[in-house]
C-alpha cells in the first residue's frame, strides 16, 4: 500500500463547477501538506502549504487538512479551463532525515470544459 | 526572481549510456533537492544536497548520484543507463536552513533511454 493515495481521475467539470481534489494518507508522522499544479511538460507548480490540521485559503482555492482522518482536500471555486491540469499532494515529515523529502500522491487530472 | 533552470529539457540516450543532468536553483537558496517522475510510479525522491553535502538519500540504486557545488548549483549523474530508466528528472530548489521549507520545482529534464 502506497503512504499517500490519490484518486488519478481523470475528473471532467464544465466551467464555474466547485472541484474537490482529495488524498488520504497512512503514515501519521506526515505534519506539513502541500497542493502541486502540473501543466503537461512542465515542472510542478506549489498552490499550498499547510502545517497540520485546519483551514487556508487562497482566492479562489481552499485547503482542508484532517489529520485525525488522515485526510487533505483541495477546494477549487468557480474552476476556469485554465486550471485544467494535473493536481498532486505531497506531504512531509518533521526532521532532518525528511529534508528536501516529500511524499506525493499519483495526481489528478482535472479537466474543465468551457 | 528567475525560477529552478533545468538543463538540459530533453535527451534521447542508448541502454549503457551514462547522463548527466543539470540544475540552477533560484538565487539564495541553498538545498536542491531531485525527483524522478514516471506515470507508473509518479514522483519519487532521489537525494537532497545542502552546502555541497548529501544530506538525505531516497532509495534507488547507486548508479543514481549527484553533486552541488560551491554556489549552490547541482548536477545529477545516470550511469550505465537501462530503458527504465526513462523519465522526467526534476529538481527543486528552497532555502535549506529549515526541514520543512517549501520546494519550487524546475520543469525538468525529459530523458528517454533508448
Amino acid at each position: 500500500q502506497k503512504e499517500v493515495e490519490q484518486d488519478p481521475g481523470p475528473l471532467s467539470v464544465p466551467e464555474g463547477a466547485i472541484v474537490s481534489l482529495n488524498c488520504t494518507y497512512s503514515n501519521s508522522a506526515f505534519q506539513y501538506f502541500m497542493w502541486y499544479r502540473q501543466y503537461s511538460r512542465k515542472g510542478p507548480e506549489l498552490l499550498m502549504y499547510t502545517y497540520s490540521s485546519g483551514n487556508k485559503e487562497d482566492g479562489r482555492f481552499t485547503a482542508q487538512v484532517d489529520k485525525s482522518s488522515k485526510y487533505i482536500s483541495l477546494f477549487i471555486r468557480d474552476s476556469q479551463p485554465s486550471d485544467s491540469a494535473t493536481y498532486l499532494c505531497a506531504m512531509s515529515a518533521r526532521g532532518s532525515s525528511n529534508t528536501g523529502k516529500l511524499i506525493f500522491g499519483q495526481g489528478t487530472t482535472l479537466q474543465v470544459k468551457p | 526572481k528567475a525560477g529552478v533552470t533545468q538543463t538540459p529539457r530533453y535527451l534521447i540516450k542508448t541502454r549503457g549510456q551514462q547522463v548527466t543532468l543539470s540544475c540552477s536553483p533560484i538565487s539564495g537558496h541553498r538545498s536542491v533537492s531531485w525527483y524522478q517522475q514516471t506515470p507508473g510510479q509518479g514522483l519519487q525522491f532521489l537525494f537532497e544536497y545542502f552546502s555541497e553535502t548529501q544530506r538525505n538519500k531516497g532509495n534507488f540504486p547507486g548508479r543514481f548520484s549527484g553533486r552541488q557545488f560551491s554556489n549552490s548549483r547541482s548536477e545529477m549523474n545516470v550511469s550505465t543507463l537501462e530503458l527504465g530508466d526513462s523519465a522526467l528528472y526534476l529538481c527543486a530548489s528552497s532555502g535549506g536552513l529549515a526541514t520543512n521549507e517549501k520546494l519550487f520545482f524546475g520543469s525538468g529534464t525529459q530523458l528517454s533511454v533508448l
